[in-house]
């Protein structure tokens, strides 16, 4: 157990629409970082808070968004889905250059 | 921009063979490596890091790796494979500066045969 918690497990939707995905990090981790992997991009980075603050983005599209919160909980905000969208997205905390990541949620858009 | 890979998709051996997965990486700067292990339906566990100092760097499980900058190689070895090794396994290097982005290769699934 890595410490980090995901919600929910497993999340089925349609196309075009919206879902929030939820990350809690370890105790005491300033950073998060959300990650995508799917079958045909692999393993990709979304983007990076830093205690409430955005500190990077990566090949994270402009229907997706995400914040955190003063608690220091993440949520990944994903619009207008499409099913290319389908994959299983991360969340990872962190205080130095070591992540931790949580289990998963694994989206599947019909 | 840094890249990781990972030459094999997958790769089978007989348990109790030794193991060892490929990882190259491209990053310009001394990289941080790390490798990781995906069982099915589970998340990322660390197998374990390099940072500086040692390049041959002992993680968990058994699994140990070694850093050779004049090949850009971070490989992964395990002297004797057991069958709940089976998972995929990923090769990942950061970017270091104030953003610890990882950077992940496109992984190496290992089957292991009784």
């Amino acid at each position: 157990d890595s410490g980090v918690t995901q919600t929910p497990k497993h999340l089925i939707t349609a196309t075009g629409q919206r879902v929030t995905l939820r990350c809690s990090p370890r105790s005491g981790d300033l950073s998060v970082y959300w990650y995508q992997q799917s079958l045909d991009q692999g393993l990709q980075f979304l983007i990076q808070y830093y205690n409430g603050e955005e500190r990077a983005k990566g090949n994270i599209l402009e229907r997706f968004s995400a914040q955190q919160f003063p608690d220091l909980h993440s949520e990944l905000n994903l619009s207008s889905l499409e099913l290319g969208d389908s994959a299983l997205y991360f969340c990872a905390s962190s205080t130095g250059n070591e992540q931790f990541f949580g289990p998963g949620t694994r989206l599947t858009v019909l | 921009a840094q890249s990781v890979t990972q030459p094999d998709i997958h790769i089978t051996v007989s348990e109790g063979a030794s193991l060892e997965l490929r990882c190259n990486y491209s990053y310009g700067a001394t990289p941080y490596l790390f490798w990781y292990v995906q069982s099915p339906g589970q998340g990322l566990q660390l197998l374990l890091k390099y940072f500086s100092g040692d390049t041959l760097v002992q993680g968990i499980k058994g699994f140990e790796a070694e850093f050779k900058r004049s090949q850009s190689s971070f490989n992964l070895r395990k002297p004797s494979v057991h069958w709940s090794d089976a998972a995929e396994y990923f090769c990942a290097v950061v970017s270091g500066g104030s953003n610890y982005k990882l950077t992940f290769g496109k992984g190496t699934l290992l089957t292991v045969n009784p």
